[in-house]
């Protein structure tokens, strides 16, 4: 069975701290995909990431890094010098290989105080 | 390029009526998703469909839900009768399957559709 943990389920921050968002998974496949999305206030479900298990290279997206460690199972997404717009719910997402099921963590509420 | 659309953005209604959510996924885009998040069971899937076929409805909650997809550029989610319970966001997200395999592609999410049922 698969399994995403999104332990924290809210974090409140003052800006331009640094915020990391933590997320497990669980799967016996060995070709897998995970995936961040955003929730902003206003709803929508916006994509960040997507990375394959055979890819662990770090990746940086402007203020966003995401960490990948096969080893310890875990996809960590780190908001450098957070900025007030950056609250809203954050959903790590897990989709085994050769199927289209995404399980969805259960989300990270983030709280940027000016 | 327009997003995937959904229809209407919100709506309410009282128990026992029929309640149909709209969706027409990004042009190209093969494969279409029904989901629905609520505070207690978080994103659930529904249903998918590729190339306009349901392939695994398993996600559906009971009878009352329904879900059709008569052509590549539109899809609905049909609940009835409607009941309180039924009452969370409702997305529909669309991707690719490329080459009859699905390689864990990016699925790109509609606005919701906020259903209160009283």
């Amino acid at each position: 069975a698969q399994k995403v943990t999104q332990a924290q389920t809210e974090i409140s921050v003052v800006e331009k701290e640094d915020v990391t968002l933590d997320c497990v998974y669980e799967t016996r496949d060995t070709t897998y995909y995970l995936f961040w999305y955003k929730q902003p206030p206003s709803g929508e479900l916006v994509f960040l990431i997507r990375r394959n298990s055979f890819d662990e290279q770090n990746e940086i997206s402007g203020r966003y890094s995401w960490n990948f460690q096969k080893s310890t199972s875990s996809f960590n997404f780190t908001i450098t010098a957070s900025q007030v717009v950056d609250s809203a719910v954050y959903f790590c997402a897990l989709t085994g290989g050769g199927g289209f099921k995404t399980i969805f963590g259960a989300g990270t509420r983030l709280f940027v105080k000016a | 390029d327009a997003g995937v659309i959904q229809s209407p953005r919100h709506e309410v209604t009282e128990m026992g009526q029929e309640v149909t959510l709209r969706c027409k996924p990004i042009s190209g885009h093969n494969s279409l998703f029904w989901y629905r998040q609520t505070m207690m069971r978080g994103l659930e899937l529904l249903i998918y469909f590729n190339n306009n076929v349901p392939i695994d409805d398993s996600g559906m909650p009971e009878d009352r839900f329904s879900a059709k997809m008569p052509n590549a550029s539109f899809s609905t989610l049909k609940i009835q009768p409607s009941e309180p319970r039924d009452s969370a966001v409702y997305f529909c997200a669309s991707s690719t399957l490329k080459g009859g395999l699905f390689l864990g592609e990016t699925q790109y999410f509609g606005p919701g559709t906020r259903l209160l049922v009283l």
